[in-house]
């Protein structure tokens, strides 16, 4: 069964530095998303993207983060300088449209701890 | 604005025990989907059901169904006979039809003891 996976499954870093969490959303799939969740917390939207281009993104989503398409399969998010409190669990995920087909698939996640 | 309140911050039942877990949400929308997830302790989160708001039927898959009630503004997940691998937390989420912002409620944490 086609699945949206992520690299790392854990990523550490140092406070300041910047960090791409990597995916490869299912083949098919036009729509890709950023979730986050800090531990225990509930699952937050950052982004979507649609078309080689933002569609929606959260108040979460400010200037020190970025998506990026950069070939037909991974979908990445950079976090440009990262802080003590973007430490948290980053889900990539993929739909193939809005419609009907509107499920979103949700990768297995990298854990993203800021030091 | 839109909101998913998951007022079961924990519950615990013993093994074949049933179990409802709650879901209410707000939005200003006509047409819009929920879903219910779960995330298991491994941490990923597995799609479970999706339901549009002009299907107001409610579905049975295995010993999971789910109770959508658009008159109240529900979508409640019940659990029948449940067994210890059901521990996980639980998350429902709703999405506007138009828009790809799904926003999830805080979860319910379910322990299934033996």
């Amino acid at each position: 069964e086609p699945e949206v996976t992520q690299t790392p499954s854990h990523q550490v870093t140092q406070m300041g530095q910047e960090v791409i969490l990597r995916c490869v959303p299912i083949s098919n799939h036009l729509y890709f998303y950023w979730y986050r969740q800090i531990l225990g917390q509930k699952v937050e939207f950052l982004v979507s993207f649609y078309n080689n281009e933002i569609s929606e993104k959260s108040e979460i989503f400010d200037d020190q983060f970025s998506v990026e398409r950069p070939d037909g399969s991974n979908f990445t998010l950079k976090i440009r300088s990262t802080k003590l409190e973007d430490s948290a669990m980053y889900f990539c995920a993929s739909s193939e449209g809005t419609g009907m087909n509107t499920e979103a698939f949700f990768g297995q996640g990298t854990r993203l701890t800021v030091v | 604005a839109q909101k998913v309140t998951q007022a079961q911050t924990e519950i615990s039942v013993v093994e074949k025990e049933d179990v409802t877990l709650d879901c209410v949400y707000e939005t200003r929308d006509t047409t819009y989907y929920l879903f219910w997830y779960k995330q298991p302790p491994s941490g990923e989160l597995v799609f479970l059901i999706r339901r549009n708001s002009f299907d107001e039927q409610n579905e049975i898959s295995g010993r999971y169904s789910w109770n959508f009630q658009k008159s109240t503004s529900s979508f409640n997940f019940t659990i029948t006979a449940s067994q210890v691998v059901d521990s996980a937390v639980y998350f429902c989420a709703l999405r506007p039809y138009n828009n790809n912002d799904m926003r999830f409620g805080a979860g319910t944490r379910l322990t299934v003891k033996p």
